[in-house]
């Protein structure tokens, strides 16, 4: 079974840089996107962008100009990094999975809260 | 982008009645090369990520129980509950995958009447 787990600092000061790991277990990070997505509080869900396997990635618009995506096939882990961090910023973040013909993002790690404050 | 809106914010149903509750996107994420809906559906509890139900609007994901089923095309897509159980207790959210960004809708909630 496929897991997936954020880690990071929960408290990051405003206009730092938001830096989180997902660590992915029971399977290969190759064949797949992988992605980041946030929840503020009492919100919905915002999809942030993704990575494929081989490095390409896709950002959201909204947040393209602070975002980087990486990813290290030997550590089974890929990457966030959001500049310029804003109270906005606060949220629980996820990272999932998305398989290469689409249609789902099928497993998903328990999420990580990130407060942006100072 | 293209805008999901989810109808009813919240609804309350009887356990072991039919909930039923729907997506709209604002432009058709049918595609017509393969005939398929790029639309899932997500439940979320508290404190617990979303968790996968529906996927290609009708497609039931492994282990989720029967009395969930997706329908709809193009723009327009519903969520039914057949017979509604506490474990059901959660927020709803349907996501398109047809282009990106990928985009939710807000989420129905549904609480026991």
């Amino acid at each position: 079974q496929v897991r997936l787990q954020e880690s990071g600092p929960g408290l990051v000061k405003p206009s730092d840089t938001l830096s989180l790991t997902c660590t992915v277990s029971g399977g290969s990070i190759n064949s797949y996107y992988w992605s980041w997505i946030r929840q503020p509080p009492g919100k919905g869900l915002e999809w942030i962008g993704y990575i494929y396997y081989s490095g390409s990635t896709d950002y959201n618009p909204s947040l393209k100009s602070r975002v980087t995506m990486s990813v290290d096939k030997s550590k089974n882990q890929f990457s966030l990094k959001l500049n310029s961090a804003t109270a906005a910023d606060t949220a629980v973040y996820y990272c999932a999975r998305y398989p290469p013909l689409g249609s789902r993002f099928d497993f998903w790690g328990q999420g990580i809260q990130v407060t942006v404050s100072a | 982008d293209i805008v999901m809106t989810q109808s009813p914010d919240s609804l309350a149903v009887s356990l072991g009645e039919r909930a039923t509750f729907n997506c709209k996107s604002s432009q058709s994420v049918l595609y017509d090369s393969n005939n398929k809906n790029y639309l899932a559906w997500y439940q979320q509890k508290p404190r617990q990520p979303p968790r996968l139900l529906i996927y290609w609007a009708s497609t039931r994901e492994s282990g989720v129980p029967d009395r969930f089923s997706g329908s709809g095309s193009g723009t327009d897509f519903t969520l039914t509950i057949s017979s509604l159980q506490p474990e059901d207790v959660a927020v709803y959210y349907c996501q398109q995958y047809y282009t990106t960004p990928w985009t939710f809708g807000q989420g129905t909630r549904v609480e026991i009447k």
